[in-house]
């Protein structure tokens, strides 16, 4: 089952805050960030392994909420270089459920 | 560097036709993956490969069929082409789950091969 990503797409000014969400209906061991910029392929950014952890790459930072099954990646004074699509993977706990599986995507574009 | 190649970055072919994409990549990664990205859909797992010889069932096998001969070579094969197969197709590869970051490591993106059925 794909994660559940909102919102679909922001636009942000250089310099704005955006949170980007993650959430999934099984119950999870990881959760994995990649962006993926227009006419190139996806680059990894983090995971997160535990709940409440929080992890960061430049000022793009993420957490993990473990009890709600859900993840946020927040985007800190945006730069024009963030403008892209961002996808969460998550990983299930449970021994059949063990599959990464991505969100549909959420497209960022920052504006100067 | 990791490097993930795709054997072509655009391909045409007929319904019916037998449709081979070939990725290799080139640090010894245990584990390679076929996704196919359509507008809307995200990355959609096909199939993937721990090991040589080795492969399980993604989220949408149906249609297709892999082949892993090799630790560096994964390729993706469309028995019979159809109009609905046509996507974006991307090869990953990563290390084995043993560096602490869970069962998947981090995952390297080849370029990626659009396929046209027409």
């Amino acid at each position: 089952q794909q994660p559940v990503q909102s919102p679909q797409a922001v636009i942000l000014r250089e310099g704005e805050d955006a949170v980007i969400n993650c959430s999934s209906s099984k119950a999870l061991y990881s959760v994995h960030w990649y962006r993926q910029k227009h006419g190139e392929a996806p680059v990894f950014l983090m995971i997160l392994l535990k709940g409440g952890e929080q992890k960061g790459h430049e000022k793009i930072s993420a957490s993990f909420n473990e009890k709600k099954q859900q993840s946020s990646l927040y985007l800190t004074a945006s730069q024009l270089s963030y403008s892209g699509t961002y996808f969460c993977g998550t990983e299930g706990r449970t021994f059949n459920d063990y599959k990464l599986s991505f969100g549909a995507g959420t497209t960022v574009t920052v504006r100067a | 560097d990791v490097k993930v190649t795709q054997s072509s970055r655009y391909l045409v072919k007929r319904t019916g036709e037998k449709v081979f994409l070939e990725c290799v990549q080139d640090m010894d990664h245990e584990n390679m993956f076929w996704y196919r990205q359509d507008p809307g859909l995200g990355l959609r797992l096909i199939y993937f490969s721990y090991d040589v010889k080795m492969k399980e069932k993604g989220d949408i096998p149906e249609g297709y069929s892999v082949s892993r001969e090799k630790k560096e070579r994964f390729s993706l094969i469309l028995e019979s082409a159809s109009t609905n197969q046509t996507s974006m197709y991307l090869c990953a590869s990563s290390l084995s789950g043993t560096s602490g970051k869970g069962n998947w490591d981090e995952q390297y993106f080849g370029p990626g091969t659009r396929l046209t059925v027409t």
